[in-house]
């Protein structure tokens, strides 16, 4: 089957520019999520899909970040405009529903504010 | 707030050498709990989930074990080889619904050749 798509692999921008990572999971996953990972620490949740609704965003930016995922597929997450603490890896993950089923991760995008 | 904790943060051993770490989280609302790899470049790869008090699970050279009562599961690596060389995290569910991931800051391993 094939992999959870991400793109780009690497982004480096200004500090007040924004950025935009677009994320295509698992034919079937309903559930989406993105996640941001910066270095020393674990992956932090930012936004949990179930089809084409949010179902936790308690931890997302919301002045300077958003997301959407139309028509329950694919997501893009927007970061706008960007801080020098927004630097890290950006990573999409789906997966079936249920504490049992593990997520498939895409490769991240690793994002670079300076 | 559910606090994973990992350790050691990051260890180095030599190519052959079997090793260990540990991931520990509160005993009581315990779910599940989830194991992946993440080598540098490539997509973080899940290795186990575990559910059950005294699962112990194994893929190749990785194994690993729960402790549900006292909160802790270790991840062991018999023989290790270059390629072992990656970050592993443990992770839980908040709860039993569809409840997101909460992910330690892994342990970062180095095999030495």
């Amino acid at each position: 089957e094939a992999g959870v798509a991400q793109s780009p692999r690497y982004k480096i921008i200004e500090k007040r520019q924004s950025v935009a990572f677009w994320c295509n999971p698992i034919s079937g996953h309903a559930t989406l999520y993105w996640y941001q990972q910066i270095l020393g620490q674990g992956p932090k949740l930012l936004i949990q899909f179930q089809n084409n609704g949010v179902v936790d965003d308690s931890q997302l930016p919301k002045d300077r970040f958003s997301a959407e995922r139309l028509k329950g597929v694919d997501s893009t997450l927007k970061i706008q405009p960007a801080k020098l603490e927004d630097s890290a890896v950006y990573l999409c993950a789906s997966s079936l529903q249920g504490v049992g089923y593990g997520y498939t991760f895409g490769s991240g995008t690793r994002l670079t504010v300076v | 707030i559910l606090n994973v904790e990992q350790s050691p943060q990051s260890l180095h051993v030599q190519e052959g050498d079997s090793t260990n770490f540990t991931c520990s989280f509160p005993s009581s609302n315990f779910y599940a709990l989830h194991w992946y790899r993440w080598e540098t470049a490539k997509s973080p790869e899940a290795l186990f989930v575990m559910t059950l008090n005294g699962d112990e699970k194994k893929k190749g050279r990785i194994s690993a074990t729960l402790n549900t009562k006292e909160g802790y599961s270790y991840l062991y690596i018999k023989g290790s080889q270059p390629e072992d060389s990656a970050t592993y995290l443990c992770a839980l569910p908040l709860d039993s619904g569809n409840t997101p991931l909460v992910f330690g800051k892994g342990t970062r391993l180095s095999v030495i050749a």
